[in-house]
């Protein structure tokens, strides 16, 4: 069993709709990250989290510590959100322990 | 632009060749990772590094591979005796150890193909 796991692996949508991809972790943890990775593979971080909810623009990212939960929304979803999110954690020192991402793709 | 360069963009070697990358974090971090991403798969941890010392290194990372950060600013990543199962894409970033909520900058990859 993975030390992150995500889901779903594969999720499509129409515009406009609300989206949301969860992530289920097994590990202690000092932060979880939300990623997004466009195709050619550059990574953007778009939230971290350690505790409660965190909201930019159309994003919210929520972390539950006790229930080792996390799940990323987004609201009013464009074709330009098409990407892969990626969940990952950071102990101690930082290094990040990633799942497998979910590749979202938002038809027009 | 995240601030974090990677050099090359794309690699194609023959099995066997050695070939080196370089990562360029943000100017005043001190920590830089480095992590391999295959085809279909999340990131993987390789190493990393507070200012010059490597400080922990994954299992992932055989005798072929060394990392160096010599001044505590860039870094490289050497693989010798490419085999293709080293096929993937090396990802870098780097964070800056002041609090715990500072977060890592990636940079955009160099992308591995050993024939």
């Amino acid at each position: 069993k993975n030390e992150v796991e995500q889901s779903p692996q594969n999720l499509t949508a129409q515009e406009g709709e609300f989206i949301t991809i969860n992530c289920s972790y097994s590990v202690g943890i000092s932060a979880l990250h939300w990623l997004q990775q466009h195709p050619g593979g550059g990574i953007v971080s778009l939230f971290m989290l350690s505790s409660g909810k965190k909201k930019h623009g159309r994003l919210i990212a929520t972390i539950n510590i006790q229930e080792k939960h996390s799940s990323l929304h987004i609201t009013a979803s464009h074709p330009r959100d098409s990407a892969v999110y990626i969940c990952a954690v950071g102990g101690s020192n930082y290094k990040l322990t990633f799942g497998k991402g979910t590749l979202l793709t938002v038809n027009p | 632009d995240t601030g974090v360069s990677q050099n090359p963009r794309h690699k194609i070697t023959k099995r066997g060749q050695n070939v080196t990358f370089r990562c360029d974090p943000i100017s005043e971090h001190n920590r830089l990772y480095w992590y391999r991403q295959t085809l279909g798969q999340g990131p993987e941890f390789l190493t990393y590094f507070q200012n010059e010392a490597q400080l922990e290194k994954s299992r992932l990372l055989s005798d072929r591979f060394s990392a160096e950060r010599p001044k505590g600013s860039f870094s490289t990543l050497e693989i010798q005796r490419t085999e293709q199962g080293d096929s993937a894409m090396y990802l870098c970033a780097s964070r800056l150890l002041v609090s715990s909520y500072n977060e890592q900058f990636f940079g955009p990859g160099t992308r591995l193909t050993v024939l």
